[in-house]
């Protein structure tokens, strides 16, 4: 079974250029979230979709930020204009239910981005 | 607010010695506490989850604890391999109205060598 799939793993850009990043869940999984991740330190969440509603995005810093996931899918998570500090490691996980108490979470690989 | 600290930050250990990680949290209302392992360049993989009434958790080498009165866990490793070098997370969910809510430890650096 495939897992979490991420792309791209590597992002290299100049500071106010966007991008994209794009998660594919493991099949059948509700639940998905987007985390941050600073170097030694542990994820923080961004968002978290059921299905294809944004249940948490309270972290989401949405003047740059924004993320979709439409048809309850795939989702992408997208930084326009990106700064210097938002170089970090952005996380995808799912979970098989909506808020499982004891859902695990299924993490991909993670795309580094780096912002010059 | 809820927090979960993780010590050492980072340990050497020797081929085949044992190790244990600390996790302390103040995490309320208690959900349950699961120690990830994430390797270099990897996402972070679920090694075991405790919940209130469960006190120890075995997988394979890794041995977790949880004494829930002092709010404190820990992870022991045995007869530690290379392939054990990595960060080793602690997260502690908390049950709230809107669904479980995780607070993530900083992780321990583990470095095994010959």
């Amino acid at each position: 079974e495939a897992g979490v799939v991420q792309s791209p793993r590597y992002k290299i850009i100049e500071k106010k250029q966007p991008v994209a990043f794009w998660c594919n869940p493991i099949s059948g999984h509700n639940t998905l979230y987007w985390y941050l991740q600073n170097l030694g330190q542990g994820p923080e969440l961004l968002i978290r979709y059921e299905n294809e509603e944004a249940v948490d995005d309270s972290q989401l810093p949405k003047d740059r930020f924004s993320a979709e996931r439409l048809k309850g899918v795939d989702s992408t998570l997208k930084i326009q204009p990106a700064e210097l500090g938002d170089s970090a490691v952005y996380l995808c996980a799912s979970s098989l239910g909506a808020s499982g108490d004891t859902d695990t979470q299924y993490f991909g690989p993670g795309t580094r981005l780096t912002v010059l | 607010k809820n927090q979960v600290e993780q010590s050492p930050q980072s340990l050497i250990i020797l081929e085949g010695k044992n190790c244990t990680l600390q996790c302390n949290y103040t995490v309320s209302p208690f959900s349950n506490l699961r120690w990830y392992k994430q390797d270099t360049g990897r996402g972070p993989v679920s090694l075991t989850i405790m919940t209130f009434s469960e006190n120890t958790k075995s997988n394979g080498r890794y041995t977790a604890t949880l004494d829930a009165d002092t709010k404190q866990s820990s992870l022991h490793i045995t007869a530690s391999q290379l392939s054990d070098s990595a960060s080793y997370i602690c997260v502690v969910s908390a049950s709230t109205g809107g669904g479980n809510k995780l607070t993530f430890g900083t992780g321990t650096q583990l470095k095994v060598e010959l």
